[in-house]
This record gives structure tokens, C-alpha cells and sequence, in this order.
């Protein structure tokens, strides 16, 4: 079944890690994206991409990096994590299905600094 | 600049009302308009899509209608249940952007 896919579900890691997490695709899309969203506030664009070595940054200032070298796959990197970067990231694409242009979110990665 | 608002913030309904969800744009220049439910620390599902071309979208117990020209939506659920509770998000599409409301949550109370 065509889907997207996020791991870790859950992180908690110490300050000054090095975290990546991962977003994969299986409906072929070119575009895909990257939101942060804190508990009862919108979602906010911090990394997107039209296709593979595409990749733009989005409205909200992010300390981290994302690739594409795949079009399934575009995983979010955090060189050093900090307390601030606690939040849900939520990973999506979007493409035509035949019918309608649409967005498809995967399940998010909850990850808490300490 | 394209804002979308999204009315009430919060609502909470006895259960089997039907209830309406609303969301505004300022600028009707749309490709299509997305209605999304969010759980508790969850992802986001898609509910209903509407191109700029469509009125309104049907599935289920739901039912989102689209006017372009005064830059509204709303998502009517019919005979709610508890299992409905959820944060409703509305998102337009400009361009290849997707800009998104706050969302209003919903309390369906048994």
C-alpha cells in the first residue's frame, strides 16, 4: 500500500547529539516536506523539495539540514540537537493521484532534547 | 500574502449533534483546499480535498463545501460520535505551498 513512513516514532537524546530523522515515501512523489509543529500550534515549513537533489528551506529559520539523493527518501538531520529543537516534526509529500493533487503526512517523530 | 483562519478555536458538542467547521482565506487565488484531522500527538490524515473548480466534497458523515469567491470553507459533520474528537486543520494550496489554519479542536462528549 502506497504510504509514508517516519522512524524514530519517539527520540529523547542528550544536547549535542547528532540526530537524523527519517522520512520515506512509497506513491513516487517529487515533492515532499518538512514541518515542525509544537503542542496546539500550527504547522510550520522548515525544509521542502520538488525532486531528487532539490532542497529549499521553508518559512520557519531551522538549524537543520535535509538531503535528496532518492525521491523516496528525504531525511531531516540535526548536527548538534539542543533543548529548543524539542517538537514534532511531521514529514509529507504530495503529488497527483489521477484525480486530485493532495497531501499524504506520515505518523510524525516526537523528539525531546534534554 | 495568503492567511487562513480558522473559527472556532475550540468547540465541544454533546453527542449525535451536527456541528460546523469553518475556515476563511484572504486571497481566492486557490489551486484546491484541504481538510485534515490531527490526534494527540499524532500525524495528520487527510479527510476531504476540494479543487478550486469543486463546490464541495463528500465522504461519509462529512461534507466540506468551498466558496473561492468569498474565501470560506466549512466542514459539516453530521450525527457526531467521541470518536470525532480531534483537531480539524484546514489548508489552502497557493502555488506548491500548503498554508495552514491553527485548526479548531473538538470535544465530542459522550
Amino acid at each position: 500500500e502506497a504510504d509514508i513512513y517516519q522512524t524514530p516514532r519517539y527520540l529523547v537524546i542528550g544536547t549535542g547529539k547528532k540526530i537524523t530523522l527519517e522520512c520515506s515515501q512509497t506513491m513516487g512523489h517529487d515533492k515532499m516536506y518538512w514541518y515542525q509543529q509544537d503542542p496546539g500550534m500550527e504547522l510550520h515549513l522548515i525544509h521542502y523539495s520538488y525532486g531528487v537533489n532539490s532542497t529549499e528551506k521553508g518559512d520557519l529559520s531551522s538549524e537543520s539540514t535535509v538531503s535528496r539523493i532518492r525521491t523516496e527518501h528525504f531525511p531531516l538531520t540535526l548536527e548538534s540537537a539542543r533543548p529548543s529543537h524539542t517538537s514534532q516534526y511531521l514529514c509529507a509529500s504530495s503529488g497527483w493521484d489521477g484525480l486530485n493533487y493532495g497531501y499524504t503526512f506520515g505518523s510524525g517523530t516526537r523528539l525531546t532534547v534534554v | 500574502k495568503q492567511e487562513v483562519t480558522q473559527i472556532p478555536a475550540a468547540l465541544s458538542v454533546p453527542e449525535g449533534e451536527n456541528l460546523v467547521l469553518n475556515c476563511s482565506f484572504t486571497d481566492s487565488a486557490i489551486y484546491n483546499l484541504q481538510w485534515f484531522r490531527q490526534d494527540p500527538g499524532k500525524g495528520l490524515t487527510s479527510l476531504l480535498l476540494i479543487q478550486s473548480s469543486q463546490r464541495e466534497q463528500t465522504s461519509g458523515r462529512l461534507n466540506a463545501s468551498l466558496d473561492k469567491s468569498s474565501g470560506r470553507s466549512t466542514l459539516y459533520i453530521a450525527a457526531s460520535q467521541p470518536g470525532d474528537s480531534a483537531t480539524y486543520l484546514c489548508a489552502v494550496r497557493s502555488n506548491y505551498q500548503l498554508i495552514w489554519g491553527a485548526g479548531t479542536k473538538l470535544i465530542i462528549k459522550p
